[in-house]
């Protein structure tokens, strides 16, 4: 099994550009999220799907939205590029079964900049 | 906001030593949960403890949880240079999915 996996790993924008980071899970988890990671912080939620065709708000959705149309991807939209996106991106993964005692599995990381 | 706050923000310690980390937290929780990130890297389950349970070991690792006063502990015993990383605490707070992450401890082990 590959994991999570986050595509790109690196990618810099100008302020007002869109952009999807992708990303892929083959492990069958129903569970996915995406988190932002600024630094010296810890995580903070952004989106969250407990399956395909569900999603929901994190703590900090403003500027995202996400869609979830298969098991395997969760991909995350910037609609509008702003400089306080700029931050590290994590897509992780739930197993299936009682989610909130499984831990989770988090991808590589997007580290992300916005001019 | 963060429901998570670590405890100390840093720590730097010798090999061989322990090293422990604090976590609070401020809502009810299912469970609390560690998680490991080398510096630019993804984080990784270390271990996982419900609601319901005290204290749970795995390897070197020792977490404690009081749910009375809403705080956990992360000890690592016989520390190694390896060990230097960051260690985050997160909570899955009662009726939601919503996991909340601390801010972290950076750990420091001098070989």
């Amino acid at each position: 099994n590959a994991g999570v996996t986050q595509t790109p790993k690196f990618q810099v924008l100008k302020t007002g550009q869109s952009m999807t980071l992708q990303c892929a899970q083959d492990m069958n988890h129903e569970y996915m999220s995406w988190y932002r990671q600024d630094p010296g912080m810890g995580l903070r939620l952004i989106h969250y799907s407990v399956g395909a065709g569900i999603t929901d708000q994190g703590e900090v959705p403003n500027g995202y939205n996400v869609s979830r149309s298969t098991t395997e991807d969760f991909p995350l939209r910037l609609l509008s590029a702003a400089p306080s996106q700029t931050s590290v991106y994590f897509c992780a993964s739930r197993p299936p079964g009682t989610y909130l005692y499984n831990e989770q599995f988090f991808g590589p990381g997007t580290r992300l900049t916005v001019l | 906001s963060q429901q998570g706050e670590e405890d100390p923000q840093a720590l730097s310690i010798q090999e061989g030593e322990n090293a422990t980390m604090n976590c609070s937290y401020k809502t009810s929780i299912n469970n609390l949960q560690w998680y490991r990130q080398n510096s630019g890297r993804g984080l990784v389950h270390l271990i996982l403890i419900r609601s319901n349970e005290r204290e749970k070991h795995s390897g070197r690792l020792r977490v404690t949880l009081d749910t009375s006063k809403k705080s956990s502990s992360l000890l690592i015993t016989a520390s190694r240079a390896a060990d230097t990383a960051s260690y985050f605490c997160a909570t899955d707070p009662t009726g939601g999915f919503k996991t909340i992450f601390g801010a972290g401890t950076r750990l420091f082990v001098k070989a």
